[in-house]
């Protein structure tokens, strides 16, 4: 099992242009989450999805896009990139039982290094 | 309202010297709480979690944590650290499908 792998792993962009960072899991997890970490602010939920076919916006959505491709995939977008996007991206599954409470754990990816000038 | 705060932000420590991290909690529903380790370059690795039962929680290396209901807190703790665990330490807080992550605490231990 590969777990969480993200790519790229680094990434440079100029203000305006666009990309899509990617993430797949190979553990049948329901759910998935993108998150930005900064110095002094831990992480920051961007969006999750806690199924397939299914999208919500989290802490800090405005700027980002995402897409739930299947179980396996969820990918992040910039339409736009700006300097305050620069950040360390952490995509993160896991299983989330449908019915009732039951033991969650996140696994989380490397991380994509993001920077915008 | 949700949320998770971890009190102290950096942490300095000789070897062998006792940790504990605060963490306090806000949360109206049945609590699971976790603590990650984020070891420098690396991604968040889990070190221990608490759903129910027993309130003291035992993790990898040595870690623990103690779920103090009354007090809304989750510390961490070690008996004696290493230069090894010098890392960044979240807690966090399942809520419905999401998860809140307090700051983090940088903790530097000197050889």
């Amino acid at each position: 099992n590969a777990g969480v792998t993200q790519t790229p792993k680094f990434q440079v962009l100029k203000t305006g242009q666009s990309m899509t960072l990617q993430c797949a899991q190979d553990m049948n997890h329901n759910s998935m989450y993108w998150y930005r970490q900064d110095p002094g602010m831990g992480l920051r939920l961007i969006y999750y999805s806690a199924s397939e076919g299914t999208t919500d916006k989290g802490e800090v959505p405005n700027g980002y896009n995402v897409s739930r491709l299947n179980k396996r995939e969820f990918s992040l977008r910039l339409e736009s990139a700006a300097p305050s996007q620069t950040s360390v991206y952490f995509c993160a599954s896991s299983l989330n039982p449908r019915s009732g409470a039951g033991e969650e754990t996140q696994y989380f990816g490397p991380g994509t290094r993001l920077l915008v000038l | 309202a949700q949320s998770v705060s971890q009190h102290n932000h950096h942490v300095i420590l000789s070897e062998a010297a006792s940790l504990e991290l605060g963490c306090n909690y806000s949360y109206g529903g049945t609590v699971n709480l976790f603590w990650y380790v984020q070891y420098p370059g690396q991604h968040l690795q889990l070190l221990l979690k608490y759903f129910s039962g027993d309130p003291l929680v035992k993790g990898i290396k040595g870690f623990e944590a103690e779920f103090i209901k009354s007090k809304f807190s989750f510390n961490l703790r070690k008996p004696s650290v290493q230069w090894s665990d010098t890392a960044e330490y979240f807690c966090a807080l399942r809520g419905t499908y999401k998860y809140i992550f307090g700051t983090g605490t940088r903790l530097k231990v000197l050889a």
